[in-house]
């Protein structure tokens, strides 16, 4: 089981950058590492998704070192709205019945003016 | 259209009452999700529909019954729930029920169930 380990909660400022790291020491070896966001009274939504060394889109990075067993979301210059919960999610719902499909924790993340 | 839609928002029903929540997706994804999540917790999956066929039940009491009716509509039927099955209900659809081949998840706003 891909367990999900991520700091609970992180404060920033605006216009910093922000790295959330998960840690998925028993990743497996066709897990894809994925990212949510998700705000209050809202569904998740998806924020990127990578299965080795770096990823970038318009809104973040992802970065995976050689083992895998950590992954690092990056979001650049963060704003007030990026205040919400973010979260890990390790493995593939073939894998094991959807049984190692499962979110991390999730890091409540605060920007501040 | 990517959105997923869900009704009701908000349900209260009691223990011996029978409801349904609704999802609906018009963004021909052909895997489609419930999930339960609780306050200040993540989601739990509880099932999969891939091609409109249950692919995996996490075990979920019988109490909850999830139904595909077509390829853009999702349905849970419920009955006979108790207090503790309060929490969010949250609707999601993916291209692909593998990860590598476009599982990214699209969710709806969710539906608030009370049970008294």
């Amino acid at each position: 089981l891909a367990k999900t380990t991520q700091p609970i909660s992180m404060d920033s400022y605006e216009g910093q950058e922000v790295n959330i790291t998960c840690s998925h020491n028993n990743i497996a070896t066709n897990d894809y590492i994925t990212w949510y966001q998700q705000f209050p009274s809202q569904g998740p939504r998806f924020i990127i998704q990578g299965y080795k060394t770096k990823v970038t889109n318009e809104v973040a990075s992802l970065f995976i070192p050689a083992d895998r067993k950590s992954s690092t979301l990056s979001l650049p210059r963060v704003s007030l709205s990026d205040t919400a919960v973010y979260y890990c999610l390790v493995g593939d719902i073939e894998d094991n019945y959807g049984q190692n499909f499962v979110f991390g924790p999730g890091t409540r993340l605060s920007v501040l003016p | 259209d990517t959105e997923v839609t869900q009704t009701p928002k908000h349900l209260v029903m009691g223990m011996t009452n029978k409801k349904s929540l609704k999802c609906e997706q018009h963004m021909g994804h052909r895997a489609m999700y419930w999930y339960k999540q609780k306050a200040k917790k993540p989601p739990e999956l509880m099932f999969v529909y891939s091609y409109e066929k249950l692919s995996i039940n996490e075990s979920v009491p019988s109490r909850f019954s999830p139904e595909c009716p077509n390829s853009s509509l999702l349905n849970l039927h419920l009955h006979a729930l108790q207090p503790e099955d309060s929490a969010l209900y949250l609707c999601a659809s993916s291209q692909d029920i593998r990860v590598a081949s476009g599982g990214e998840q699209y969710f709806g706003p969710g539906t608030r169930l009370t049970v008294t």
